[in-house]
């Protein structure tokens, strides 16, 4: 089946502990993103990749390290994780920048 | 870059009526897709739909380039339909912006 694969689904994790929310998509995409969702802010993009080796910050990178050494691993590392990236997040690919996107099942993350 | 508006902000539907949701984008773009996040959080492309019409059962949707919009029709709304519906856009950078959703509640 074509997927998009998180783990992670649910994570609660302390301030400080370095942390990595795998992503593996199995549909030869080219194009990976990562997302967070928080309320009245909406779904807000991290970083995206779009080939191998090939990475570049979103809107709200802070905070966060990505790295594409495989076509289908994206994985997110937060190495010193904050309460303000409590949030849900959500990896993406496409077959090439600007096609449809499919999406995994979301990781939830609490920092405390 | 981009904005995307979405109306309305909620919707009540009773199970059985029918229902337009509207997506407004500020430029040119070449990439218009509809997702919808069930209440357990998961998105679920729903359309790929940069210009034209599409349906998908009782899901139609229709993007009109030109004046900047594209709108979403759920038939029939069953409960199943509940969650929320997104927008999104893209440029020829392949930036994908969202739109704030529309909640829809499908009463029995």
């Amino acid at each position: 089946e074509a997927q998009v694969t998180q783990n992670p689904r649910y994570l609660i994790t302390v301030t400080g502990k370095k942390l990595t929310v795998t992503c593996s998509q199995n549909m030869n995409h080219e194009y990976m993103s990562w997302y967070r969702q928080d309320p009245g802010l909406g779904l807000r993009q991290i970083y995206y990749s779009m080939n191998v080796e090939v990475t570049d910050k979103g809107d709200v990178p802070e905070g966060y390290k990505v790295s594409r050494k495989e076509k289908r691993n994206f994985p997110l590392i937060l190495e010193s994780p904050s309460p303000n990236q409590t949030s849900l997040y959500f990896c993406a690919s496409s077959l090439s920048m600007g096609t449809q996107y499919t999406f995994g099942s979301g990781t939830r993350l609490t920092v405390v | 870059g981009i904005q995307v508006e979405q109306s309305p902000p909620d919707l009540i539907l009773q199970e059985g009526a029918n229902s337009t949701l509207r997506c407004n984008f500020s430029d040119s773009v070449n990439n218009l897709q509809w997702f919808h996040q069930n209440p357990w959080g998961q998105l679920i492309n729903l359309f790929y739909i940069p210009s034209g019409t599409k349906q998908n059962g009782r899901l139609s949707a229709t993007t009109v380039a030109t004046e900047r919009y594209s709108l979403l029709y759920i038939s029939s709304s069953q409960t199943t339909d509940s969650g929320v519906y997104f927008c999104a856009a893209g440029d020829s950078w392949g930036k994908l912006q969202f739109g704030a959703g529309t909640q829809v509640v499908v009463t029995p």
